[in-house]
């Protein structure tokens, strides 16, 4: 079945970009109604989702976040990834990659992200 | 902007229902989902459009969603049902998150 790995700095310092990628292994990730999308959850707190996008390219970002964020893919490497420009300490959360565009029926692990000097 | 609001906790004895609510705008025209989350784990989508489970998960979780609230019931709780309980919906294609109640099992 379908597994999603992220990876990526665990540690960002302020003002920079964070960057991380999710590889897709078990299955295509061009296939069929393929969206891949990101989530992120506050230490502590709930998850707040901040895009996804089709295999084809299109994205659609949280509004919140659309100045800052740009979700990309490269389906020759089954990997999607994020960039998430000029990031506070407010940046600091678990990311996770999952599959879906409305809803989420796979997972990765997560990484955590800390925006520090 | 559309939002969704869960309790914070909810306890529960084994072997009795939980029931966990989402309430949010008119949520009864969209489709709900719910995510079980135990800790230092990622989310488990547990039913999605409303009432539908995904292969592999439990039949005593089950969904509803009519009006302003959705609603996720536990039948015959047990311990390892104890977690964190996430419901989520979408809005003019933004995916908005409750913000997540902790079920408890006494």
């Amino acid at each position: 079945q379908v597994q999603l790995q992220e990876s990526g700095p665990g540690l960002v310092k302020p003002s920079q970009t964070l960057s991380l990628t999710c590889t897709v292994s078990g299955g295509s990730i061009s296939s069929g109604n393929s969206y891949w999308s990101w989530i992120r959850q506050h230490p502590g707190k709930g998850l707040e989702w901040i895009g996804y996008i089709y295999y084809s390219g299109s994205t659609y970002y949280n509004p919140s976040l659309k100045s800052r964020v740009t979700i990309s893919v490269d389906t020759s490497k089954k990997q999607f990834s994020l960039k998430l420009s000029s990031v506070t300490a407010a940046d600091t959360a678990v990311y996770y990659c999952a599959r879906g565009q409305f809803t989420f029926d796979r997972w990765g692990r997560g990484t955590r992200v800390t925006v520090s000097s | 902007s559309f939002e969704l609001t869960q309790p914070p906790s909810v306890s529960v004895s084994p072997g009795q229902t939980a029931s966990i609510t989402c309430s949010g705008d008119k949520l009864g025209d969209k489709y709900a989902c719910w995510y079980q989350q135990k800790p230092g784990q990622s989310p488990v989508l547990l039913i999605y459009q409303d009432n539908n489970r995904p292969s592999g998960i439990p039949e005593r979780f089950s969904g509803s969603n009519s009006g302003n609230t959705a609603t996720l019931t536990i039948s015959g709780t047990q311990s390892i049902d104890e977690a964190d309980y996430y419901c989520q919906a979408w809005d003019s294609t933004t995916v908005v998150f409750g913000g997540g109640t902790r079920l408890t099992v006494l």
